[in-house]
């Protein structure tokens, strides 16, 4: 089947603005993550769903920053009053349950805050 | 926080030849994995080695794992160009079912053909 999508692939914004960013996941995949990647960083984990619950929301950076997964399949990272600092590739990433399970990502969603 | 240190930092190497690249962390851990990266988007999962084990291979690559140094490293063999990407290490931490990666700043591979 299909693997994880990101929507949109780019997104442009202005400062203060609030932005939606969609992960479909693979299809029977209960687990579901969000990570931020930066230039020239590795990616950081944001927080991660098991079904329709954020098991672990320990990297989300502040309250402006919220996430949900309300039928345990597509996920929205919400991002509030947005700011320069936020511009990053915001990935997704969905998995099998189990600790040596491989996470598949998506392509990423770029996002610039002007 | 990033757990993951890799080194080096770039790589450039002629096609055909081998590439080695580390990884250390700082933390006791349950599994470590590489991924790939390539143009700053989507990661591919490479390879992943357990906590009590020590060496694994997957084609042309092998990767070991020393739990008394922290350290990790994954040699391409006989390199391509296509290998030409930005490789990852990410560590998990704990035992929890779906516990997050935490990754390292990456290597920056060149293969010139």
């Amino acid at each position: 089947g299909a693997g994880v999508s990101q929507t949109p692939s780019n997104k442009v914004t202005e400062k203060g603005k609030y932005v939606e960013l969609r992960c479909d996941p693979i299809s029977g995949h209960t687990a579901l993550y969000w990570y931020r990647q930066s230039l020239g960083q590795g990616p950081e984990f944001l927080i991660y769903f098991q079904g329709t619950g954020a098991a672990d929301d320990s990297g989300l950076p502040n309250d402006r920053f919220f996430a949900v997964r309300p039928e345990g399949s597509v996920s929205t990272l919400k991002i509030q009053r947005t700011e320069r600092g936020d511009s990053a590739v915001y990935l997704c990433a969905s998995s099998l349950s189990g600790l040596f399970n491989e996470q598949f990502f998506g392509p990423g969603t770029r996002l610039t805050v002007l | 926080s990033q757990q993951g240190e890799e080194d080096p930092q770039a790589l450039s190497i002629q096609e055909g030849e081998n590439a080695t690249m580390n990884c250390s962390y700082k933390t006791s851990i349950n599994n470590l994995q590489w991924y790939r990266q390539n143009s700053g988007r989507g990661l591919v999962h490479l390879i992943l080695i357990r906590s009590n084990e020590r060496e694994k291979h997957s084609g042309r690559l092998r990767v070991t794992l020393d739990t008394s140094k922290k350290s990790s490293s994954l040699l391409i063999t006989a390199s391509r160009a296509a290998d030409t990407a930005s490789y990852f290490c990410a560590t998990r931490n704990d035992t929890g079912a779906n516990s997050k990666l935490t990754f390292g700043k990456g290597i920056t591979l060149s293969v010139r053909p």
